[in-house]
């Protein structure tokens, strides 16, 4: 089983309202990642960060942000939640190398009313 | 076009079956190649890895087809355990966002 979680699992929240979604992982990597996945539909990559200090944005545009102060923490903050932002909110991490497999985490719902 | 494109399903089979899941990807330029499984409502987690000379690992067999920009996924003799989503994963050479999925192709294995 892949070392990393995500919290909350399940978020359900009213509008305006500022959230973080918790990823950690306990696997010494680099590489981290955000994908943001609506039902029976792809993955989209919102952000990903190389390391410390290194955050870049994905192919999906997102109202969210994120950060990297230390190399096992990566969260996920929205300043002012909306229903548009109803979604599953996946985490990944990777070592460093072309081919290395990404592990997820078991993905935060999160429903904004 | 989508970058990676799959079937959607659903495949629905019987034990036993032999199913065969396509994806074709459209930039020449992609480099690694993966098939991901994603059971419902949970995380993706990897499958197997694609190599150019095919690779086999117990009742899957996957293939790639650098000419046709094609990746298949073959599954003998399928179990009940096998129902989930089958996700095709490119990486193109020098980008920076890692991996692009596809949208994945539904089996249902009926017993």
């Amino acid at each position: 089983e892949a070392d990393i979680y995500q919290t909350p699992r399940y978020l359900v929240i009213g509008t305006g309202k500022k959230i973080t979604l918790e990823c950690s992982q306990t696997m010494g990597h680099d590489k981290m990642y955000w994908y943001q996945q609506d039902p029976g539909m792809e993955l989209h990559l919102i952000h990903y960060s190389y390391g410390v200090n290194s955050t870049e944005k994905g192919d999906l545009s997102s109202e969210s942000t994120v950060s990297r102060i230390r190399t096992e923490h990566f969260p996920l903050t929205l300043e002012s939640a909306r229903p548009s932002h109803t979604s599953q909110y996946l985490c990944a991490s990777s070592e460093i190398g072309a081919a290395n497999e990404q592990f997820f985490g078991p993905g935060t719902r999160l429903t904004v009313l | 076009r989508k970058e990676v494109e799959q079937d959607p399903g659903p495949f629905n089979v019987p034990e036993g079956a032999t199913v065969a899941f396509n994806c074709t990807y459209s930039n020449s330029a992609s480099q690694s190649f993966f098939w991901y499984r994603q059971d419902c409502r949970k995380e993706p987690k990897l499958l197997m890895s694609v190599y150019s000379s095919g690779n086999e690992d117990g009742r899957f067999t996957a293939q790639l087809n650098r000419a046709s920009q094609y990746i298949s996924l073959l599954i003998r003799d399928s179990k009940l355990s096998d129902s989930a989503t089958y996700l095709c994963v490119v990486r193109v050479s020098g980008s920076a966002r890692q991996l692009t999925f596809g949208s994945g192709t539904q089996l249902t294995v009926l017993p």
